[in-house]
């Protein structure tokens, strides 16, 4: 596709039940990043993929995260046990590859209501 | 440790009149260093970036940047506001792969 894509935009999930989020990355793009956007703040990184290698999860807050990225293409972000705090909107980023200069193209987001 | 400082939360300005967002950061290394701006319900769009290059950037829309090493600054600027310059703007710093933001600039243009 032209862009990053991102499914569903809105999610709304009671407390404790499981989400998934998907990322459908610019074709080609070697490199996927996960990030966690807060209201009124900026985005903070949750996780790095090049290909299928998840390189870096140092950012995913708790072990109820979990990301995969299993073709190398398509990713999901799994959100276990949803609570509150974590509603937020959550976004992908595809990059062309390793060099630093590529830049990052981001996907719209999916809003993340748990009530 | 990296990190930016985006020292407003909100600028407010009248169509036509220049533009002025203050980002500093703190880097260990030689910063790069980036300026988003995001929409309503739209996508992160990358404005520019400095990577060691030029000091002053020039971007897109008409927006520049000037790297200030002895500052630690990375402000952002523009001419002349326009009405569709109305959104939320981010200073980023790089670092390996992780990408740190500021809190974020809300811009409102007065007609």
């Amino acid at each position: 596709g032209a862009g990053v894509s991102q499914s569903p935009r809105y999610k709304v999930a009671k407390r404790g039940q499981d989400v998934a989020l998907r990322c459908d990355p610019i074709s080609g793009h070697v490199s996927l990043f996960w990030y966690q956007q807060a209201l009124g703040q900026g985005p903070e990184f949750l996780t790095y993929f090049q290909n299928e290698a998840q390189l870096d999860k140092s950012g995913l807050p708790s072990d109820r995260f979990f990301a995969e990225r299993p073709e190398g293409s398509v990713s999901t972000l799994k959100i276990q046990r949803t609570q509150q705090e974590d509603s937020a909107v959550y976004l992908c980023a595809s990059r062309l590859n390793w060099a630093s200069y590529n830049e990052q193209f981001f996907g719209p987001g999916t809003r993340l209501t748990v009530l | 440790a990296q990190s930016v400082t985006q020292l407003d939360s909100h600028v407010s300005v009248s169509e036509g009149t220049p533009v002025l967002l203050r980002c500093n950061y703190s880097s260990s290394y030689s910063p790069s260093l980036f300026w988003y701006v995001q929409h309503p319900n739209k996508g992160l769009q990358l404005l520019l970036k400095y990577t060691s290059a030029a000091t002053l950037v020039k971007g897109i829309n008409g927006f520049e940047a000037e790297f200030k090493k002895s500052e630690t600054s990375f402000h952002l600027t523009k001419p002349s506001a326009h009405m569709s310059d109305a959104a939320e703007y981010f200073c980023v710093v790089r670092f390996g792969n992780q990408f740190y933001f500021g809190t974020g600039t809300s811009l409102t243009v007065i007609p």
